[in-house]
């Protein structure tokens, strides 16, 4: 069974950096076409994608937010951490750490999904 | 960038057929897929690659695809149905990961 858990900071400054943790159980990311990703959701908003690391320490970022973002992960732990540089109110959001696999079309998708974590950021 | 467009909400009687649809660009090169996300809840894979359905979804989801639309229909919607539902999919060069913006799916 396929189970993730995010953790860190429930309020952070503005300006400060955000640095979330992924544990996860259930599988292990040295498995070939396995990842896991960061989405986050502002509140009463749609959902958006942030970052995603596969097997093979392969790492991917939004586009928009890429300068501020990093990925990595702890094989041995099980672990996959996200840090994003200068938090402001507009990333208040609830983040989610997502386990993901690859499709045909070599495009990663999330199958398996934390129960996210709230980060307030207000000064 | 790319962007999936969804109908913001669609509404439906219990029993009857819902239809939401998501339009992209890409959508005839790459697979769609759907999550439905229950208030104060994390989303929950529905459907994967256009048409299959994760063990566990009931057999009135269903997605199906033509040309830039992908479209997730729930047979016979019941009221536990009710929530947001958004789709996801990627832009033709893979580089960008990208949900619609949802649909506010209400069964009364």
């Amino acid at each position: 069974q396929i189970t993730l858990k995010e953790s860190g900071p429930t309020l952070v400054k503005p300006t400060q950096t955000l640095t979330l943790t992924c544990t996860f159980s259930g599988f292990s990311l040295s498995t070939s076409v396995v990842g896991v990703g960061w989405i986050r959701q502002s509140p009463g908003k749609a959902l958006e994608w942030l970052a995603l690391i596969s097997w093979n320490d392969n790492k991917r970022y939004s586009p928009s937010l890429k300068n501020r973002l990093n990925i990595t992960k702890d094989t041995s732990k099980n672990q996959v951490v996200l840090t994003m540089t200068n938090m402001d109110p507009v990333d208040t959001a609830t983040y989610y750490c997502a386990h993901s696999l690859r499709d045909a079309y070599v495009s990663w998708y999330f199958d398996l999904w934390g129960r996210g974590t709230l980060v307030t950021v207000s000064s | 960038s790319y962007e999936l467009t969804q109908p913001p909400s669609v509404s439906v009687s219990p029993g009857q057929t819902a239809r939401i649809t998501c339009s992209g660009d890409a959508l005839p090169m790459k697979y769609a897929y759907w999550y439905q996300q229950k208030s104060g809840q994390a989303p929950v894979l529905v459907i994967y690659e256009d048409t299959k359905r994760p063990s566990g979804i009931p057999e009135r989801f269903s997605g199906s695809t033509s040309g830039t639309m992908a479209t997730l229909t729930i047979s016979g919607a019941q009221v536990e149905d009710e929530g947001d539902y958004y789709c996801y999919s990627t832009d033709s060069s893979n580089n960008q990961r990208v949900f619609g913006g949802g649909t506010k799916l209400t069964v009364l």
